[in-house]
């Protein structure tokens, strides 16, 4: 069991660049969700996907974010036009349909200068 | 609207103490709750959930909670603390039966002192 990875696990960018971001979750897992976490908060809840389908997502997506899980297995979360307030941890949790327990992957760290 | 709120933003225990790490909930319907934790430089680890049934749930690491619906709470407790326990602790809800929105707390940050 490998787990749930993310990468890069650090981006730094500067504001107004566009920037992509990948989740490989547990292999037979069909969920998979994406969350944002500011520092002192919890996690936010942004989207998620049962295989390829994108089933949800908060208001806190704008326009400028778009996730995607092309063949129900990686996801990318993409963020156009950066800003600062962008800057936060993006964390990817996959699950099983029938399950209600997540697991995370250990994020990436977003700084937007 | 659906929330968690976890009340204090750090405890600290001493080790061999019992811990109590308190977390309530307002969200409509049946709620499925959940405490994560937090080590640095990594990511969430699940340590329990409640669904239905027994009101005491146990979990990792030595770790349970109790659900307690009049007082829409679900406090997260250990009978003696680690000094390995020290991390930040999360309570999660999943806002409605159809769908996965995740609500989660702001955290709490436990200290255990040897």
């Amino acid at each position: 069991d490998t787990g749930v990875s993310q990468d890069p696990r650090h981006k730094i960018t500067k504001r107004g660049q566009n920037v992509t971001f990948r989740c490989d979750p547990i292999s037979e897992h069909n969920r998979l969700y994406w969350y944002r976490q500011t520092l002192g908060q919890g996690p936010e809840f942004l989207t998620y996907f049962q295989n390829e389908a994108q089933l949800e997502k908060s208001r806190l997506l704008s326009d400028r974010f778009s996730a995607e899980r092309p063949k129900g297995s990686f996801s990318t979360l993409e963020i156009q036009r950066t800003e600062q307030g962008d800057s936060a941890m993006y964390l990817c949790a996959s699950s099983l349909a029938d399950q209600e327990t997540q697991y995370f992957g250990p994020g990436t760290r977003l700084l937007v200068l | 609207a659906q929330s968690v709120a976890q009340p204090e933003d750090q405890v600290n225990v001493a080790e061999g103490n019992p811990l109590t790490v308190k977390c309530t909930y307002s969200v409509s319907g049946n709620p499925y709750l959940f405490w994560y934790v937090q080590y640095p430089n990594r990511g969430l680890q699940f340590l329990l959930k409640y669904i239905t049934g027994d009101n005491l749930v146990k979990g990792s690491y030595g770790f349970e909670a109790e659900f307690n619906k009049s007082q829409t709470s679900f406090h997260l407790k250990k009978p003696s603390a680690l000094v390995s326990d020290s991390a930040l602790y999360f309570c999660a809800v999943r806002v409605n039966v159809y769908g996965q929105n995740f609500v989660f707390g702001p955290g709490t940050r436990l200290s255990v002192l040897p």
